[in-house]
């Protein structure tokens, strides 16, 4: 069993749609969340962090963690053609190993 | 702002060559990885190192060995390429303890091995 599975997409939403993007995970001793966001032709670059459970919010951006349900989400308010991307969910216990999704590609339309 | 530099963004090598990938981030991290990333796999780990020629192993470093002689430079060493090899060959830097959430990714190196 992998340690992160994560909504394989391809995500197509029209500009201004609320985008959720999903990860769940095997392991409950995991308690750092990232979610990283990784544009084309470069590398990802780190979106969001949450440690425990909850949400954290930044702009239009939320991550939600549900420990109890070993469940991570991101959610993309008023969604825009820049949010176009491969967004990758990552854990870990101790920040020496990261464990990431295989990654969600999303596309917001015009 | 962090920088990690890869040397190669697309590089072509014959199987059974040896080929170097070199990785230079200018922060002064102390942790530094090797992913590749396939797709439909995501990422994974192929060796990381904590410390100036210090070094774990991953989840994949069947084919693979790395050197860190210094702190801002990570090498991946493909012994003896093979087609499976073929990927995208991604290097990341962080900062050790409590700030280490945050890895900060090269371009990449797109490898072909023919």
């Amino acid at each position: 069993q992998k340690e992160v599975e994560q909504d394989p997409g391809p995500l197509s939403v029209p500009e201004g749609a609320i985008v959720s993007l999903n990860c769940t995970y095997s392991n409950s001793a995991f308690q750092y969340f990232m979610w990283y966001r990784q544009y084309s032709r470069k590398g990802p670059e780190l979106l969001m962090y949450t440690y425990s459970s909850g949400n954290k919010e930044d702009g239009r951006f939320t991550a939600q963690v549900d420990k109890s349900s070993k469940y991570i989400s991101l959610f993309i308010r008023d969604s825009q053609p820049s949010d176009s991307a491969t967004y990758l969910c990552a854990i870990t216990y101790n920040f020496n190993k990261f464990y990431f999704g295989s990654g969600t590609k999303l596309n917001v339309k015009p | 702002d962090v920088k990690v530099t890869q040397s190669s963004r697309y590089l072509v090598k014959r199987t059974g060559e040896k080929v170097f990938l070199e990785c230079v981030q200018d922060m002064d991290h102390e942790n530094m990885f090797w992913y590749r990333q396939d797709p439909g796999l995501g990422l994974r780990l192929i060796y990381f190192s904590y410390d100036v020629k210090m070094k774990e192993k991953g989840d994949i470093p069947e084919g693979y060995s790395v050197s860190r002689e210094k702190k801002e430079r990570f090498s991946l060493i493909l012994e003896s390429a093979s087609t499976n090899q073929t990927s995208m060959y991604l290097c990341a830097s962080s900062p050790s303890g409590a700030r280490g959430e945050k890895l900060f990714f090269g371009s990449g190196t797109q490898l072909s091995v023919l």
